[in-house]
């Protein structure tokens, strides 16, 4: 299986901010990524997918980057409505897996 | 509207079987693979078992593997999880999740609100 790696765990940040998320992949999925946010009691929603699309309805503060092994979630003027959990994933191959979460917190 | 539900969560006791289900509104099912993506409390999210279009594709997470079958009806609009010989580390929140397209190697795009599964004697 391949395993996601993402960083940081958890981060505390104002409104305003530019929050960067980074996951690693165990090994290459040639752009076969997707982000997700999860809010408190809600089920997860897609935000992009294919390392940088993003999905309709999102957001154009959302974006993201990366290529190989290596991608990354950036939210440029972080809103109220932000605050979250976020989760990479990849479906390069199955299993698909997802990365371990990183929860966005106000500071 | 578009959406997915799931029903059949409850308590059941260690080594129990419970069967899940996913009701499918406003598109056609038998276009998209579909899965059972599960996250146990405070914990990250976790596949558990997908079907694709063709039926006889099947997937199972590790864990699940020999427990638990996923079957879809297409003619009903719905994904089933029967999921037997229970165990506390089954103990999650169950989601029901649409596949982009027709294979595996999509990202998920619809996710119905979820289903507690709690087992525990």
């Amino acid at each position: 299986d391949i395993q996601m790696t993402q960083s940081p765990s958890s981060l505390s940040a104002s409104v305003g901010d530019r929050v960067t998320i980074t996951c690693r992949a165990s090994q290459g999925i040639s752009y076969s990524l997707a982000w997700y946010q999860q809010k408190l009691g809600n089920a997860p929603q897609l935000l992009l997918h294919t390392a940088s699309t993003l999905e309709s309805g999102v957001p154009s503060r959302f974006s993201g980057s990366g290529s190989g092994t290596d991608y990354t979630l950036t939210i440029s003027g972080l809103q109220s409505e932000d605050f979250a959990t976020y989760y990479c994933q990849q479906y390069f191959s199955t299993p698909q897996t997802f990365g371990q979460g990183t929860k966005v917190e106000i500071k | 509207e578009v959406q997915l539900l799931e029903s059949g969560g409850g308590l059941i006791q260690p080594g129990g079987s419970l069967r899940l289900s996913c009701a499918a509104s406003g598109f056609t099912l038998s276009t998209y693979a579909m899965s059972w993506v599960r996250q146990a409390p405070g914990k990250g999210l976790e596949l558990v078992s997908g079907i694709n279009t063709r039926v006889v594709g099947t997937y199972y997470a590790d864990s699940v593997k020999g427990r638990f079958t996923i079957s879809r009806d297409n003619s009903k609009n719905k994904v089933d999880l029967q999921m037997n010989s229970l165990r506390g580390e089954d103990t999650a929140i169950y989601y029901c999740a649409k596949f982009v397209g027709g294979s595996y190697h999509d990202p998920f795009d619809l996710w119905g609100q979820g289903t507690l599964v709690t087992v525990s004697s």
